[in-house]
């Protein structure tokens, strides 16, 4: 079983849209989780975190958390082609990723159209 | 600096060839990471380092891959003997003990 796993994709969606972005999670011992985006031939960049359950928001971002379905979430309202990336998922915390690593999932391709 | 640091941004080596990447962390930051990418895949963990503590080496596929931070700041990886299977991009990130990763740019090798 996969520790990280989110829908390759690509999610399109029009501009202007909301975008909802999942990833599921293996070691229910993982304490921390994050969103990075990742444009084509860069490295990744943060975007939000997330420890608790519930939403956290952050401009047109939303995480949510639900530690008991093992579920991580990201909104994007009001999308943009700008926003068009690769989203990946980071897990860490668990016994199985290690405490202090972060284990990504392969990303999901957010296109969105003019 | 005011971001993560990678040298070189590429390089191409014959198969069998050593190569050295370099890392250099935001300044402050005491854990660093080296993590690689392959076209289509994940990232996949390399070593940890966090102050002076022994490294997490449980991500290194194999003996010819080696890492070593000097001073707590800038790190070396080797990999020796090159294969194409190593052909990937190599990422280095930093962050304070607990925090998100701040990645550097990258190398990307390519063994011919």
């Amino acid at each position: 079983q996969k520790e990280v796993e989110q829908n390759s994709g690509p999610l399109s969606v029009p501009e202007g849209a909301i975008a909802s972005l999942n990833c599921t999670y293996s070691d229910r011992g993982s304490q921390s989780f994050f969103w990075y985006r990742q444009y084509s031939g860069k490295s990744p960049e943060l975007i939000m975190f997330i420890y608790s359950n519930g939403d956290k928001e952050d401009g047109r971002f939303t995480a949510q958390l639900n530690k008991a379905s093992q579920y991580v979430s990201l909104l994007i309202r009001d999308s943009q082609p700008s926003d068009s990336a690769t989203y990946l998922c980071a897990v860490k915390g668990g016994l199985n990723s290690g405490y202090s690593t972060l284990t990504f999932g392969k990303g999901t391709m957010l296109l969105v159209s003019p | 600096g005011a971001g993560v640091s990678q040298s070189p941004s590429n390089k191409v080596t014959e198969k069998g060839k050593d190569v050295e990447l370099r890392c250099d962390p935001i300044s402050g930051h005491t854990a660093l990471y080296w993590y690689r990418q392959s076209l289509g895949q994940g990232l996949e963990f390399l070593i940890y380092f966090q102050g002076n503590s022994a490294p997490d080496k449980s991500g290194l596929p194999s003996d010819r891959f080696s890492a070593e931070r000097t001073g707590g700041s800038v790190s070396t990886l080797t990999i020796q003997r090159t294969q194409q299977e190593d052909s990937a991009v190599y990422l280095c990130a930093s962050s304070f003990t607990g925090g998100g990763y701040t990645f550097g740019s990258g190398t990307r090798l390519t063994v011919v």
